[in-house]
């Protein structure tokens, strides 16, 4: 099993919408979550951290789930310039990424 | 100034060739990494070191063997290239080892003909 997944994509939405990503990991003991973002041939980036109690920057909503080990980020209002693949990151002793979701965002 | 900056950019190599790739920080972290990331995008570890000190060795082919000087710099030198090497690099820093968010190069892109 795969230390953290995430929904394979690829998701195709119109300008505007909101897109749900999810992902899940399988070791308990896993203290710290992050979203990265990576643009096509570009290295991945930090979008945000994952806190116990959710947390919110502007368009971006990021939940964590540490009984079912699970995390989910939410983006409101799509822009042409969310286009990108979105990495879920857990850190145990080292951070772990998932495999990413591609996101395309269409006019 | 670039915080995590990799050498070369692009690397196309013939297989059996040898070949380093070299990356340095700026933002003095003391942990440094380094990533490969397949034809699949998916982001996998190889090697990780705290102050000059390896700390995490994933199952890498010990044709690869890290090397880092000072904690600025953590180079990647890989022997016999085979085209499976083939992939793009990131090298990775981070102020504690599996510390808050990591600071990426730019990437090495290898390909091994």
């Amino acid at each position: 099993r795969k230390e953290v997944e995430q929904d394979p994509g690829p998701f195709n939405v119109p300008e505007g919408a909101t897109v749900a990503f999810n992902c899940t990991y399988s070791n308990s003991a896993s203290q710290s979550f992050f979203w990265y973002r990576q643009d096509c041939r570009k290295e991945p980036k930090l979008l945000m951290s994952v806190y116990s109690s959710g947390n919110e920057d502007g368009r971006f909503t990021a939940q964590l789930n540490r009984a079912s080990q699970y995390i989910s980020l939410l983006i409101r209002d799509s822009k042409l310039s969310d286009s990108a693949t979105y990495l879920c990151v857990v850190n145990e002793d080292d951070m772990r990424f998932g495999a990413g979701t591609r996101l395309t965002v269409k006019p | 100034d670039t915080a995590v900056s990799q050498t070369p950019k692009y690397l196309v190599t013939q297989m059996g060739n040898d070949k380093s790739i070299k990356c340095e920080q700026n933002l003095g972290h003391d942990t440094m990494y380094w990533y490969k990331q397949d034809s699949k995008k998916f982001l996998k570890i190889m090697f990780s070191y705290n102050n000059k000190e390896l700390i995490i060795n994933e199952t890498v082919p010990n044709r690869f063997s890290p090397k880092s000087p000072d904690k600025a710099h953590l180079n990647l030198h890989i022997n016999s290239l085979e085209l499976g090497d083939s992939a793009v690099y990131f090298c990775a820093s981070s102020q504690e080892a599996g510390g808050y968010g990591y600071t990426f190069g730019s990437g090495t892109r290898l390909t091994v003909v």
